[in-house]
């Protein structure tokens, strides 16, 4: 079946570059998804993909996707303290979207 | 209203207890979602309406958990004979119409069940 695979944890430094990488196994999937949650919240759509897209860049975010590889990356420049969450990388290829674990991001000041 | 809301925010009950949990959908979505968090855990798909009717009632745990949608507006998931493994972070999405694929998903804040 359907799955999403990505690493629990990830701490990085304030100021440096967040790379939070995915694997997805639906070779379908046509939109691919990263969410926000910040402690004690919902989910928040930070950005998304389409499945003939590369790269998509949004201010301090760039998404890279290799759909040979099935694999995608969320990459956050200059991050700061107001990082700190736990980010969802998602897919869909029909009415299901499938979540990862979500890869908890510790930024140290 | 402008976005995804749940109520109640927190709930605590007895083990054996029945609970209802309500989901506001952003107005005009047609779909709507729920899942589940558990703690550390990722979300847990549990069922998904389109309009009123639920064509995926796949990821609903046993036969305790039960949704239904009115006016193909607010849902409410219920729980019957609550266990402690019930516990857990409910959460409700919606999105514009999920027929065509891959229409983003806005989430509420969320419920928090604790069975005790």
């Amino acid at each position: 079946g359907e799955d999403v695979e990505q690493s629990l944890f990830l701490s990085v430094r304030e100021g440096d570059s967040s790379v939070i990488n995915c694997t997805y196994t639906d070779s379908s999937s046509t939109y691919l998804y990263w969410y926000k949650q910040e402690p004690g919240a919902g989910l928040q759509l930070l950005t998304y993909i389409f499945s003939n897209m590369d790269m998509k860049q949004d201010q301090r975010l760039t998404v890279l996707l290799n759909k040979k590889d099935k694999h995608l990356s969320l990459r956050i420049a200059d991050t700061q303290t107001g990082d700190s969450a736990i980010y969802f990388c998602a897919e869909t290829g029909g009415f299901k979207t499938i979540f990862g674990a979500g890869t908890r991001l510790f930024v140290k000041a | 209203g402008a976005g995804v809301s749940q109520s109640p925010s927190n709930k605590v009950t007895e083990k054996g207890k029945d609970v209802e949990l309500r989901c506001d959908p952003i107005s005009g979505h047609t779909a709507l979602y729920w899942y589940r968090q558990s703690l550390g855990q990722g979300l847990e798909f549990l069922i998904y309406f389109q309009g009123n009717s639920a064509p995926d009632k796949s990821g609903l745990p046993s036969d305790r958990f039960s949704a239904e949608r009115t006016g193909g507006s607010v849902s409410t998931l219920t729980i019957q004979r609550t266990q402690q493994e019930d516990s857990a972070v409910y959460l409700c999405a919606s999105s514009l119409d999920s027929s065509g694929g891959g229409d983003t998903q806005y989430f509420g804040p969320g419920t928090r069940l604790t069975v005790l």
